[in-house]
């Protein structure tokens, strides 16, 4: 089965610094790799997908990138601000009909410190 | 706002009773998942509905938990003579086409939190 990968439980950085979070796999490649971000108290909150055959992701600050060949996504945050800190869930999309094929790691705690 | 909504948003129940959970998915979204997340942990798959397929229940962790989802639309999740194993809070999430559709995110509700006593 899957088996999903976040760096470290929990990052701290300083504030304008650049956040890289990391979501490594085993197996297969996924159809699509999701971000999501979850505040304390509140559900996870989707930020940012990108396909299998997409290289990078764009969207204001953040930053994704999708390597199948180190079976690994990148996630970057420029300009950090302490408004960013939160947990990052990597989410792995293996595509398919009829079953789930929706699998989450376990997520990064980001701070960002002022 | 037309967003995932989960109710109650607190439950406290004693060992041994049953409870309903409630989620009302953004309206027109064919998939509906529920999850559990322990405090600290990460989400844990419980039950994946998508249209009119059989649900996929491989995730619900004992014959206590069962769920339906009533016109493809409002799901409850139920569990029978409840544990302090079961404390967690559970979160639902409806999406437009279900997992393996491009840019078919999943929208969370707030989860209710269970405590068991």
């Amino acid at each position: 089965s899957q088996k999903i990968e976040q760096n470290s439980e929990a990052l701290n950085i300083q504030e304008g610094k650049t956040a890289t979070l990391t979501c490594n796999y085993t197996n297969y490649s996924p159809a699509y790799l999701q971000w999501y971000r979850q505040d304390p108290g509140r559900g996870p909150v989707f930020l940012l997908l990108i396909r299998e055959n997409e290289k990078e992701k764009r969207k204001e600050r953040l930053k994704v990138t999708f390597d199948t060949t180190l079976k690994q996504s990148l996630f970057h945050i420029t300009a950090s601000q302490p408004a960013d800190s939160a947990t990052y869930l990597c989410a792995l999309d293996m595509q398919g009909t009829g079953a789930n094929n929706l699998f989450f790691g376990t997520g990064t705690r980001l701070t960002v410190i002022p | 706002g037309a967003g995932v909504s989960q109710s109650p948003s607190n439950k406290v129940t004693e060992k041994g009773k049953d409870v309903e959970l409630r989620c009302d998915p953004i309206s027109g979204h064919t998939a509906l998942y529920w999850y559990r997340q322990s405090l600290g942990q990460g989400l844990e798959f419980l039950i994946y509905f998508q249209g009119n397929s059989a649900p996929d229940k491989s995730g619900l962790p004992s014959d206590r938990f069962s769920a339906e989802r009533t016109g493809g639309s409002v799901s409850t999740l139920t569990i029978q003579r409840t544990q302090q194993e079961d404390s967690a809070v559970y979160l639902c999430a409806s999406s437009l086409r279900g997992a393996g559709s491009y840019n078919s995110p999943l929208h969370f509700g707030n989860g209710t939190r269970l405590t068991v006593t």
